[in-house]
């Protein structure tokens, strides 16, 4: 029971380079998530996917790409990295129906944490 | 949008009291209010969750209330033990969006 994963779990890189941090889940979840981690701020939502092909902007989506083809995967990429970027990196997935009238988030089961420095 | 406070940002017993956690939102709408744990170096783990169905939720030392009119909702924590330090994120949600956290709660428990 693999359940959910992230790679790698530390990156160093420089400012300018293009970064993909990857996120694997065993539970065939609709929903996935991105968040940063940062002191002061908690747990911040980049991007988040319903489904395959279906993606959206969370509160602090600049900077950020995502892609969902698989289900079960769901990469996020730093175009051009800066140092502001530096954080914890969080991937999470749950499990929602998507019948009427519940198509929210429900628990989320979060992944190990990329550890992301850009100098 | 949705906005959740949280508080107190740091928190310290001693083994076996209890600790209470507070968390206030803003958006009348949301209605799912999920409690995390993290430990060091981990991601968070969901511990306990309510439902604006429902006024309070108990799961052995730890329970959650939730307040509607007020908008507020609590965390509980009875006969601490050094194994509940950790920091706790409290959250909420409408459905159809994500969940918003609120900044965090350092709790120590000092044996």
């Amino acid at each position: 029971d693999a359940g959910i994963t992230q790679s790698p779990r530390y990156k160093i890189t420089e400012t300018g380079r293009q970064v993909t941090l990857m996120c694997h889940q065993t539970w065939s979840h609709s929903y996935m998530f991105w968040y940063r981690q940062d002191l002061g701020h908690g747990l911040r939502l980049i991007y988040y996917s319903a489904a395959a092909d279906i993606t959206d902007k969370g509160e602090v989506p600049d900077g950020y790409v995502v892609s969902r083809s698989k289900t079960e995967n769901f990469p996020l990429t730093l175009e051009s990295a800066t140092r502001s970027q530096t954080s914890v990196y969080f991937c999470a997935s749950s499990e929602v129906p998507l019948q009427r009238g519940n198509r929210g988030a429900d628990t989320q089961y979060f992944g190990p944490g990329t550890r992301l420095t850009v100098l | 949008g949705e906005n959740v406070e949280q508080h107190p940002s740091t928190l310290s017993v001693q083994e076996g009291d209890s600790a209470v956690i507070k968390c206030t939102y803003s958006d009348s709408a949301s209605n799912y209010f999920p409690w995390y744990k993290q430990e060091l170096g981990k991601g968070p783990q969901l511990i306990i969750d309510i439902r604006s169905n429902v006024g309070e939720k108990k799961d052995q030392r730890i329970a959650v209330t939730l307040n509607k009119t007020a908008k507020h909702f609590s965390l509980h924590i009875t006969e601490t033990q050094p194994e509940d330090s950790a920091v706790y994120f409290c959250a909420a949600s409408e459905a159809g969006t994500a969940l918003i956290f609120g900044k965090g709660t350092t709790l120590s428990v000092s044996s």
